[in-house]
């Protein structure tokens, strides 16, 4: 089974901070890598598949980079609506997600 | 729009069982393949079993393979959960979602979700 490991698993931002969420796979995934945004007591919400490409009508503050084990998420401008939990997920054999990063605020 | 909506969910005794459901609307019901995401309380996501938009293949996670059966009825267009021999840590948020198209395992849009809790 493939493993996803996310980075931090927590961490603190003002509104407007650029901020970066890490992910790790156990073995190559190619660009098999989607993101996922969970504000608190919401549904989860497709952000990016595919490592890069943003699904329709995410802002564009948002953005994915990656390919092989390691991957990125970056949200430009940190906005008050973005403090959520965010996930990665694999789909490169069968599927699997992250365990997550709290994005709270500073 | 696409409405996902799922139910069944409540309160089960170890080693019972128990169906959920969830009802599609606003989508092409024969044209994806849906999914089953769990999420225990104050947990992370954990992806549970899929089933092909037109019901021949099904996978499921380890932690439930031989326990949970997947299924789908396009007449009603409604995706289904058996659950048999439920066990404390199947306690989750149950959610159904929709694959961005036959076979991706991209999950594009989500139901609420159902909450099971299994306890004596």
């Amino acid at each position: 089974d493939i493993k996803m490991t996310q980075s931090p698993s927590s961490l603190s931002a003002s509104v407007g901070d650029r901020v970066t969420i890490t992910c790790r796979a156990s073995q190559n995934i190619f660009s098999y890598l989607n993101w996922y945004q969970q504000r608190p007591g919401k549904v989860p919400k497709l952000l990016i598949y595919s490592a890069y490409i943003l699904q329709n009508e995410v802002p564009s503050r948002f953005s994915g980079s990656g390919s092989g084990t390691d991957f990125s998420l970056t949200i430009s401008s940190l906005q008050p609506e973005d403090f959520a939990t965010y996930y990665c997920q694999q789909t490169y054999t069968g599927t699997s997600f992250g365990g997550g990063t709290m994005v709270e605020i500073k | 729009q696409v409405q996902l909506v799922e139910s069944g969910g409540g309160v089960v005794q170890p080693g019972r069982s128990l169906r959920l459901s969830c009802a599609a609307s606003g989508i092409t019901f024969s044209s994806y393949a849906l999914h089953w995401v769990r999420q225990a309380p104050g947990k992370g996501l954990e992806w549970v079993a899929v089933i092909s938009n037109d019901g021949t293949s099904k996978y499921y996670a380890n932690s439930v393979k031989g326990r949970f059966t997947i299924s789908r009825d396009k007449s009603k267009n409604t995706l289904y959960l058996q659950m048999t021999s439920l066990r404390p840590k199947d306690t989750a948020v149950y959610y159904c979602a929709r694959d961005q198209g036959e076979a991706t395992n991209i999950l594009d849009f989500w139901g609420q979700g159902t909450l099971v809790t299994v306890s004596s």
